[in-house]
């Protein structure tokens, strides 16, 4: 069964300073990452996606993937207290493709809290 | 970004009854919906993948004929919960896959803004 995890937090950081969000997959065949936003009691907001190694950044948010170790992270820099959410990660087999080819297998989430 | 849309934002029916969920993407066209569904303090759970034209793919665990999916055009997913019960209640969700030109990315998918189901 394929697997995305997450480590469920909270993760507390002061405003202004840098939040590390991490995930790891079991599939190694998958091949698109996302991160998507969740505040409590409304639905995910995608924020990025990455496919290739390395870094995408995107403003403050910066994306890192290491498919031969099976990571992905999310660095968030200048944090806000507008950024305190719950962060999901979420894995895709295939790049393109419809119907249940284009599923994701979402992790548990990483309760983010920036602190004043 | 892509929008999506649902309705109600919020339901409060009887046990026994049935409700019907809506789910549009507003300025796009979407082959393929998804609908999950959110229990408090818990994460997303994939209940089924709604392909325009077709049957729905439910997950292991889900009750086709409970809850009921049509797809019927490029823009409209409908997600019905028949005979609902209080175990029923929770944050149902829809997202749809945006399609992104083959060789410059990877196909997305992107939310609605949720349907708040209580059963009495």
């Amino acid at each position: 069964q394929k697997e995305v995890e997450q480590n469920s937090g909270p993760l507390s950081v002061p405003e202004g300073a840098i939040a590390s969000l991490n995930c790891t997959y079991s599939d190694r065949g998958s091949q698109s990452f996302f991160w998507y936003r969740q505040y409590s009691g409304k639905s995910p907001e995608l924020i990025m996606f990455i496919y290739s190694n390395g870094d995408k950044e995107d403003g403050r948010f910066t994306a890192q993937l290491n498919k031969a170790s099976q990571y992905v992270s999310l660095l968030i820099r200048d944090s806000q207290p507008s950024d305190s959410a719950t962060y999901l990660c979420a894995v895709k087999e295939r790049l393109f493709g419809s119907g249940t080819a284009s599923k994701l297998t979402f992790g548990t989430g990483t309760r983010l809290q920036v602190t004043l | 970004g892509a929008v999506v849309s649902q309705h109600p934002s919020w339901v409060i029916c009887k046990s026994g009854t049935s409700v019907k969920i809506e789910c549009r993407s507003l300025d796009f066209q979407a082959t393929t919906m998804f609908w999950y569904r959110q229990f408090p303090k818990q994460s997303l759970m994939l209940m089924a993948t709604s392909n325009e034209g077709s049957k729905a793919t439910y997950e292991q665990g889900v009750e086709k004929d409970k809850f009921l999916i049509n797809h019927a055009s490029l823009t409209l997913s409908t997600l019905t919960v028949t005979s609902a019960h209080p175990e029923d209640s929770s944050f149902y969700i829809c997202s749809a896959r945006v399609q992104t030109p083959r060789g410059l990315g990877t196909d997305t998918q992107y939310f609605g803004p949720g349907t708040r189901l209580t059963v009495l």
